[in-house]
């Protein structure tokens, strides 16, 4: 079965700290995994996403993600984490053999304490 | 640009009810999409559409429908609701020309509880 796996259900940093966010999944073939975010009351938001090319992605706020194509992970991180940076984390895999369904991790809760 | 909208925000509904989920966009994304997100767990597939009158059965359709007859409206039918329909629902659409590199962009979210 097709599965995101995000091991931590909460991380603890303190600001000015870096940060990181464990995913690894378990999807057919050469998956596309994706990183959201979701501030309270709202819907979820792009990060970034692994297509091709260099494994370290960046994306928005400063954060980036590392891809492992041998240990199916992609981890989010960020080298010095900001209290605005507190959200509910998202790794979504992007199914290679129907690119209209996404396999979601069950959400990370970053805490980042000033 | 509102983006992806969803009405309403919160509803309670009594067992065996109906109601209809509403989601609109006004980026003319191809794509829409609708989810749910269960406490702890991640967002699970409901419904798909890749474009007015196409659409597809995502991971976990029964007790939906959907239909899609314009590009900016996709609404979600609950027929007869159940407890284990109690959920946060999110829809999310996509532009749909960039094959693996689309980008979903997601609704604020519906907060359903049937009891």
């Amino acid at each position: 079965a097709q599965s995101v796996a995000q091991p931590e259900d909460q991380v603890n940093v303190a600001e000015g700290n870096p940060l990181t966010v464990k995913c690894t999944y378990s999807v057919s073939g050469n998956p596309y995994p994706f990183w959201y975010v979701q501030y309270p009351n709202r819907g979820l938001q792009f990060l970034l996403k692994y297509i091709t090319g260099d494994n370290l992605v960046k994306g928005s706020y400063g954060f980036e993600a590392e891809f492992n194509k041998s240990q199916t992970s992609f981890h989010l991180k960020k080298p010095s984490a900001l209290v605005s940076d507190s959200a509910l984390y998202f790794c979504a895999v992007r199914d290679p053999r129907n690119f209209n369904k996404f396999y979601f991790g069950s959400g990370t809760k970053l805490n980042v304490k000033p | 640009n509102a983006g992806v909208t969803q009405t309403p925000k919160f509803r309670i509904l009594k067992i065996g009810q109906s109601m209809t989920l509403q989601c609109a966009q006004d980026m003319n994304h191809n794509y829409m999409y609708w989810y749910r997100q269960d406490p702890g767990m991640g967002l699970k597939l409901i419904y798909y559409s890749v474009g007015a009158g196409i659409t597809d059965k995502g991971e976990v359709p029964n007790g939906y429908n959907v239909s899609r007859s314009t590009t900016e409206d996709f609404p979600l039918r609950l027929e007869l609701a159940a407890p284990s329909q109690t959920s946060v629902y999110f829809c999310a659409s996509s532009p749909g020309l960039a094959g693996v590199a689309d980008t979903q962009y997601f609704g604020p979210g519906t907060r359903l509880t049937v009891l």
